[in-house]
């Protein structure tokens, strides 16, 4: 069965620092990739994708992820975190001929 | 350009009572969704439909039923609601040539005592 697996519940960053939200996907095929963010109070909001190509994927406001097939890993990074930053964020995955699958959802908490 | 819309935001039900939730886009997306939002537990696909006039069942779809009578609207009707379906309900509609890039609702907080 294809699954997308977020193993933290929380990461706590402080202001400044890098940030990583890790994301590990077991899809069948070559797998697409992604990450929406949601707000509090709020719809869930696209980010950024991987679909083919280069592995580092750049995305809205600053963040970044990085496709590692090796691993079958799709970790989100920011290099200075905002307090802004603050939400939760899914990483998505399918196989374009199967269902969506979201993760259980990363709450990121940026500490000023 | 509203995007997509949910009525209403919240709210109580009874066990057994019924109601509708709406969900309307202005994007003229093929594709709409349902999902609820439950704790630790993700997104959950409950119905969807590829157009007009068309439906199918997601991954948990017992206890709901929804239309799509015109493209820019997708209804999720509950029958009888049980205190199970206590969740936040979230629509989201997208092209067919993207369907991963899905544009979401902002919610619906239902609450069944």
């Amino acid at each position: 069965a294809q699954s997308v697996a977020q193993p933290e519940d929380q990461v706590n960053v402080a202001e400044g620092n890098p940030l990583t939200v890790k994301c590990t996907y077991s899809v069948s095929g070559n797998p697409y990739l992604f990450w929406y963010v949601q707000y509090p109070n709020r719809g869930l909001q696209f980010l950024l994708k991987y679909i083919t190509g280069d592995n580092l994927v750049k995305g809205s406001y600053g963040f970044e992820a990085e496709f590692n097939k090796s691993q079958t890993s799709f970790h989100l990074k920011k290099p200075s975190a905002l307090v802004s930053d603050s939400a939760l964020y899914f990483c998505v995955g399918t196989n374009r001929d199967d269902k969506i699958i979201f993760g259980k959802g990363t709450r990121l908490h940026i500490l000023p | 350009n509203a995007g997509v819309t949910q009525t209403p935001k919240f709210r109580v039900l009874k066990t057994g009572q019924s109601m509708t939730l709406l969900c309307a886009q202005d994007m003229n997306h093929e594709y709409m969704y349902w999902y609820r939002q439950d704790p630790g537990m993700g997104l959950r696909l409950i119905h969807y439909s590829v157009g007009e006039g068309t439906t199918a069942k997601g991954e948990v779809p017992d206890g709901y039923n929804v239309s799509r009578l015109k493209k820019q609207n997708f209804l999720l009707g509950l029958e009888s609601a049980a205190p199970s379906q206590t969740s936040v309900y979230f629509c989201a509609s997208s092209y067919p040539s993207s369907t991963y890039e899905q544009y979401f609702g902002p919610g619906t907080r239902l609450t069944v005592t």
